[in-house]
């Protein structure tokens, strides 16, 4: 079975402290995308990142792409109340066409 | 920009009722899926559509059937509600892009409680 295990499963922190969320796989990705999903919405598409190596940032989001390609990382710095949702890691593994989602991490930022 | 709409957001159904959820994309996606999200427990695939006409079963499939009889129209039907399968129901479409990217585009969610 093919899984993405996403770490830690619950965090609550206060509004700007830093943060980081860890999605990892046995499996290769050919690429690997982050949602996240706000209380009693569908999940929304942050960002994909598709070279091993490649970081990519989205105002105070850093998100990376392991070198070997089986584990991605988002980071959050000063978070914000607004950064509070459930954040899931999803994609292909490499050779296959089902797409997976990770097990999730629900974030709380306190103000 | 893509949108993905669910028929309720919110419904109520008795044991035994035959109910159906309805999800329509309007970006002339080819793929389209129907999740259940419990806590504790994600994501799960119950179906898929890559075309129309044609469904594939996800990882849960019992319980559940699909329709797809328009590309842009995807049904989920419960043949038979039992009180198991109050959830979240997500609908989700996706295109399928050169270099094996893929985005899957959600609705906003269809929260079933069966009493």
């Amino acid at each position: 079975t093919q899984l993405l295990e996403q770490s830690p499963q619950f965090l609550s922190i206060q509004e700007g402290e830093n943060l980081t969320v860890y999605c990892n796989s046995s499996s290769v990705f050919s690429s690997l995308q982050w949602y996240r999903q706000e209380p009693g919405e569908g999940p929304v598409l942050l960002v994909t990142v598709v070279t091993g190596g490649e970081v990519k940032k989205l105002k105070r989001l850093t998100f990376q792409f392991g070198d070997a390609r089986k584990d991605s990382s988002l980071h959050i710095t000063a978070a914000q109340t607004g950064d509070t949702g459930l954040y899931l890691c999803a994609g292909f593994p490499s050779g296959t066409y089902k797409y997976i989602f990770g097990t999730g991490t629900r974030l709380k930022v306190l103000a | 920009d893509v949108k993905v709409t669910q028929s309720s957001r919110y419904l109520v159904k008795r044991t035994g009722e035959k109910v159906f959820l309805e999800c329509v994309q309007d970006m002339d996606h080819e793929n389209m899926f129907w999740y259940r999200q419990d806590p504790g427990l994600g994501l799960r695939l119950i179906y898929f559509s890559y075309d129309v006409k044609m469904k594939e079963k996800g990882d849960i499939p019992e319980g559940y059937s699909v329709s797809r009889e328009k590309k842009e129209r995807f049904s989920l039907i419960l043949e038979s509600a039992s009180t198991n399968q109050t959830s979240m129901y997500l609908c989700a479409s996706s295109s399928w892009t050169s270099g094996g990217t893929d985005t899957q585009y959600f609705g906003p969610g269809t929260r079933l409680t069966v009493l």
